[in-house]
């Protein structure tokens, strides 16, 4: 399939290393955050989500932070593995309904 | 279960084609969207509906892009007229609610519209 990766910041991790994908946001009204994982050829696929009463929250092998006083997201992947290879977003509901506002994308390339 | 599919995956257009490009969202979903994603870009949003009802089309760049959602399921994005500018994968998602628990958003795989 054809890549979304083009001129994308890009993450070069090892096999088993920890990854911070970071992700700042614009709008200090938003209240919800998605990050969504997207490999190529695919559409993005939801990761992990965190309200912005939070600081806060795990998953498997994930993690997100938000910063709201300098309006900051990041993503930490533990023991990052060859399939987490792939372009990943940050998303920010505005608004009140689900329309979501992509940030721009980092990818991340993952070595065995 | 099915998720979202799009077709056709890939759609080459003459400038000044007209094309349509189709959305299968996730059955029962009330929330359909429609994005366009440039090469390297991430997502912008195109419009939304709930169920039938076109709520929000601000995200359509011109009067060339029409969307339908008749019957609250099946949704087409239309695009008169291609321009080079419109070449692009064009992404539809869909969510169970409006607002909330079940408001995750599912992405289809994409159409990728490519205008000569």
């Amino acid at each position: 399939g054809e890549s979304v990766g083009l001129h994308l910041p890009t993450l070069s991790v090892q096999e088993g290393d920890n990854s911070i994908i970071n992700c700042a946001y614009s709008n200090s009204a938003s209240d919800y955050f998605i990050w969504y994982k997207q490999e190529s050829g695919k559409g993005p696929q939801f990761i992990i989500d965190i309200r912005s009463n939070m600081d806060k929250r795990q998953g498997q092998r994930v993690t997100v932070l938000l910063n709201k006083t300098v309006k900051h997201l990041s993503l930490q992947i533990a023991a990052t593995q060859p399939g987490d290879s792939a372009v990943y977003f940050c998303a920010e509901n505005i608004g009140g309904y689900s329309t979501l506002t992509f940030g721009k994308g980092t990818m991340l390339l993952v070595s065995p | 279960g099915a998720g979202v599919s799009q077709s056709p995956r890939y759609k080459v257009a003459k400038r000044g084609q007209d094309v349509a490009l189709r959305c299968d969202p996730i059955s029962g979903h009330v929330s359909l969207f429609w994005y366009q994603q440039a090469l390297g870009q991430g997502p912008e949003f195109l419009t939304y509906f709930q169920n039938e009802a076109q709520l929000d089309k601000s995200g359509l760049p011109s009067d060339r892009f029409f969307a339908e959602r008749p019957e609250g399921s099946v949704s087409t994005l239309k695009i008169q007229r291609t321009q080079q500018e419109d070449s692009a994968v064009y992404l539809c998602a869909s969510s169970l609610t409006t607002s909330g628990r079940g408001n995750e958003q599912f992405f289809g795989p994409g159409t990728r519209l490519t205008v000569l």
